[in-house]
C-alpha cells in the first residue's frame, strides 16, 4: 500500500521564521495528499489538499505543492505564528481502492514568540 | 464538509471498565472510520463502519476488545473494553465524504489507572 515519509521533529522556531516540513511519499499512481493540523488538546483539523499533480494547496498561510518528480508535498509557511504551533501530520489514502487514510509520524511545531 | 460530534472529550477510566465512544454526523456518510492516536504517536487505524455490514478491523485489533456500531448512516459509537492502562490514547473518529474529503472528529482522549 501507500506510505508516507515525514521529517522528524520537534522543530522550534522563533515567530515571524520561515517553516519547512518535509513530506514524501510512496504511492500507486497519483493519490490526493493531505496535511493535518492537531492543535494541543484537539482532533485533527484538514489545513490543506491537493488534488493531483502540480497542484499548490493553500490555507492560512501554509502552502503545499503536488510534485510528482520527487513524489514530495512539503509543508512550507513563510512567517510563522505562537498559534500554529500544533502538531502536522502529512497523509494519503492507504491504497487507491482504499478509502482509509495512512499517517506520517507526525511533526510538534513550537513557536516562540 | 460534513461536522462531526464526537463524545466524550475525555474520560479517566478504572482498569477493567468499559468505555463506549459516540460519534455523530451532521449528513449521511457511507463510511466511517475509527483511529487511535498512542501519546506521542501518529494515527494508527483501528477498523472501517459501514453501515448494514460488520466492522473491518487493521491487524492487531480485535473485535472482542473494540466493539463496533453503525445503526445508521449518520451514527457509531466504538467501545473500548476490558481496559487497561495500555488503552490510554486520543480515539478519533473520521468520515469521508463527496464533498470535502476526510473530516475528523475533536477525538476523545481516555486516561486508564
Amino acid at each position: 500500500g501507500n506510505s508516507v515519509t515525514q521529517m522528524e521533529g520537534p522543530v522550534t522556531l522563533s515567530e515571524e521564521a520561515f517553516l519547512t516540513i518535509n513530506c514524501t511519499y510512496t504511492a500507486t499512481g497519483y493519490p490526493s495528499l493531505f496535511w493535518y493540523v492537531q492543535y494541543p488538546g484537539e482532533g485533527l483539523q484538514l489545513l490543506l489538499k491537493a488534488t493531483k499533480a502540480d497542484d499548490k494547496g493553500s490555507n492560512k498561510g501554509f502552502e503545499a505543492t503536488y510534485r510528482k518528480e520527487t513524489t514530495s508535498f512539503h509543508l512550507e509557511k513563510g512567517s510563522v505564528q505562537v498559534s500554529d504551533s500544533a502538531v502536522y501530520f502529512c497523509a494519503l489514502p492507504l491504497s487507491g481502492s482504499a478509502r482509509q487514510l495512512t499517517f506520517g509520524s507526525g511533526t510538534q511545531l513550537t513557536v516562540l514568540p | 464538509s460534513a461536522v462531526i460530534s464526537q463524545k466524550p472529550s475525555r474520560d479517566i477510566c478504572q482498569r477493567g471498565t468499559s468505555l463506549t465512544i459516540q460519534c455523530q454526523v451532521d449528513s449521511q456518510v457511507t463510511m466511517m472510520f475509527w483511529y487511535r492516536q498512542q501519546p506521542g504517536q501518529s494515527l494508527t487505524l483501528i477498523a472501517t463502519a459501514n453501515q448494514g455490514s460488520e466492522a473491518t478491523y487493521e491487524s492487531g485489533f480485535v473485535i472482542d476488545k473494540f466493539p463496533i456500531s453503525r445503526p445508521n448512516l449518520t451514527f457509531s459509537t466504538l467501545t473500548v473494553s476490558n481496559m487497561s492502562p495500555e488503552d490510554s490514547s486520543i480515539y478519533l473518529c473520521s468520515v469521508l465524504v463527496r464533498v470535502g474529503g476526510y473530516t475528523f472528529g475533536s477525538g476523545t482522549r481516555l486516561t486508564v489507572v
